[in-house]
C-alpha cells in the first residue's frame, strides 16, 4: 500500500511568488493534517481536515495561507504571496479516522515539502 | 504557555551502547505522547507511544517510561545502531480522538560505530 506522497519535493520560489504544495494521504484516510518545520524549530501544526471539511485551522499563520481538500482526497496548501519566513519543510500526514475520545489512529507522515523563499 | 520541549538537542553515542532521549512537558491535562524518528529526506515516523494510564511500554529495543510527577518522557533505544542515527521527536496529543500532534524540538542522535 502506497503511503502519504508529496509534490513537490523540493521548491524554490522568490518573495512574492505563489507556490501550491500537494498532499495524496492514504486511500481511505478521513483525517488529513498539515504541518510545518521551520528551521531550528520545531515542527508544528497548521491544519486538519477531516473528509472535506476543516476541522481545525487554528495553527494556519495568516491569510497568506489556502488549504483545501475538494472531494475529501488530496490535499493542497497554496501559499500566496510567499514571503521569506514561510521557508520550511511542509509535512502532511493522514490517519484512517476512529471514534473520538476511545481511539487514537496513528499519523503518518509524507516525506515532507522542502520550501526555500528568497 | 505550555509545549513540549526536550532536553538535550544532540546525543552522541557508541554503537552498541544504550539510547536516552528526554523530553519534558508542561500541559498535565495531555493523556497521550508518541515519539517519532525522523530520518534524512524523510518524513516523521512513528516509533512508540505511550497513554498517561502508564508509566512503562516497550517496543523492539524501544521503552518509553513516562513520569507524571515530574512531567517528564524518555525514550531508551537498546544495543543502538547506525541505523537509529537520525532525529528524534516527542509528541503530544492533548485530547483524545484524532486531534493535531503538539512536537518539542527533537534530538539529534548520532551513532559513532
Amino acid at each position: 500500500e502506497a503511503g502519504v506522497t508529496q509534490f513537490p519535493s523540493h521548491s524554490v520560489i522568490e518573495k512574492g511568488q505563489t507556490v501550491t504544495l500537494r498532499c495524496d494521504p492514504i486511500s481511505g484516510h478521513d483525517n488529513l493534517y498539515w504541518y510545518r518545520r521551520v528551521m531550528g524549530k520545531e515542527i508544528k501544526f497548521l491544519l486538519h481536515f477531516v473528509k472535506e471539511s476543516k476541522q481545525d485551522e487554528s495553527g494556519m499563520p495568516n491569510n497568506r495561507f489556502l488549504a483545501e481538500r475538494t472531494g475529501g482526497t488530496y490535499s493542497t496548501l497554496k501559499v500566496q504571496p510567499a514571503e521569506l519566513e514561510d521557508s520550511g519543510v511542509y509535512f502532511c500526514a493522514s490517519s484512517p479516522g476512529g471514534e473520538w475520545g476511545t481511539f487514537w489512529d496513528e499519523q503518518f507522515f509524507g516525506p515532507g515539502t522542502r520550501l526555500t523563499v528568497l | 504557555g505550555e509545549n513540549v520541549g526536550l532536553h538535550l538537542p544532540t546525543l552522541s553515542v557508541q554503537e552498541g551502547d544504550n539510547s536516552i532521549i528526554n523530553c519534558a512537558y508542561s500541559n498535565s491535562a495531555s493523556d497521550y505522547f508518541i515519539w517519532y524518528k525522523q530520518e534524512s529526506g524523510k518524513g516523521p515516523q512513528f516509533i512508540i507511544d505511550i497513554r498517561s494510564n502508564m508509566d512503562k511500554r516497550q517496543g523492539q529495543r524501544v521503552t518509553v517510561l513516562l513520569n507524571k510527577t515530574v512531567k517528564h518522557l524518555s525514550l531508551q533505544i537498546a544495543a543502538t545502531q547506525p541505523g537509529d542515527s537520525a532525529v528524534y521527536f516527542c509528541a503530544e496529543n492533548r485530547d483524545s480522538g484524532n486531534t493535531p500532534l503538539v512536537f518539542g524540538k527533537g534530538t539529534r542522535l548520532s551513532v559513532i560505530a
